[in-house]
């Protein structure tokens, strides 16, 4: 069985610019979770999806944004890159809301703005 | 404000000898706790949880001790083996938290010396 997989792996972009960020969740998860871990840092939480509205989001700006598919995948959209932004984010996806369930989390996508 | 922490970045352990991680928690809603493991490259993978209901769970190798009172718990490994160093993040989630959001502390990096 397929894990979370996330797409692309790295990704190196201009102070300014968008990146678009992809997960795609465990077959039959509905929950996805977005997490952003800067050098040094834990895990920050960003958004959580499910059944594709967006259920609650972490401390971050509105140029953090997202969606998520008919068929659970999920996209991360960042606008107006800074070079704070720099950073591995992680996708987790779980089985639909329940609390205390197992989360996994795919390999992370690492985004370098310069 | 860091409402899980895990004040040492990182630990060295001779390979058979037990590991501790630990890991503090200042939210008294936390009402359920995680361990994760991270390895280069790769996703943080579930470990082992603790309900707040338990004061420590094991699994193998591993076991969870959760001191309510000092809002602190433990990971402990016996016997360590070089397999197993890596990063290990503490989360926690809130009995009000839907879905599965977790709050992460800043990760220990674990080194086992064969």
């Amino acid at each position: 069985e397929a894990g979370v997989t996330q797409s692309p792996t790295h990704l190196i972009k201009t102070r300014g610019q968008q990146a678009t960020l992809r997960c795609s969740p465990i077959s039959g998860h509905t929950s996805v979770y977005w997490y952003q871990q800067a050098l040094g840092l834990g895990l920050q939480f960003l958004l959580w999806y499910d059944e594709g509205e967006e259920r609650n989001r972490g401390n971050f700006p509105p140029r953090f944004s997202g969606r998520q598919f008919p068929n659970y995948s999920s996209e991360l959209n960042v606008n107006a890159l800074e070079l704070e932004d720099s950073a591995l984010y992680l996708c987790a996806s779980s089985l639909a809301g329940n609390r205390n369930t197992e989360a996994f989390f795919g390999q992370g996508t690492r985004l370098t703005v310069v | 404000d860091q409402q899980v922490k895990q004040n040492s970045p990182s630990l060295s352990v001779q390979e058979g000898r037990i590991s501790i991680l630990n890991c503090d928690y200042t939210n008294s809603m936390f009402d359920y706790f995680l361990w994760y493991k991270k390895y280069p490259a790769e996703g943080p993978t579930f470990l082992i949880s603790i309900s707040s209901i338990k004061d420590k769970n094991e699994d193998g190798r591993f076991t969870v001790f959760l001191n309510k009172s000092a809002k602190h718990l433990s990971l402990h490994i016996v016997p360590s083996q070089p397999g197993d160093s890596a990063v290990y993040f503490c989360a926690a989630s809130a009995w009000y938290n839907a879905g599965n959001m977790l709050t992460f502390g800043g990760g220990t990096r674990l080194m086992v010396k064969p």
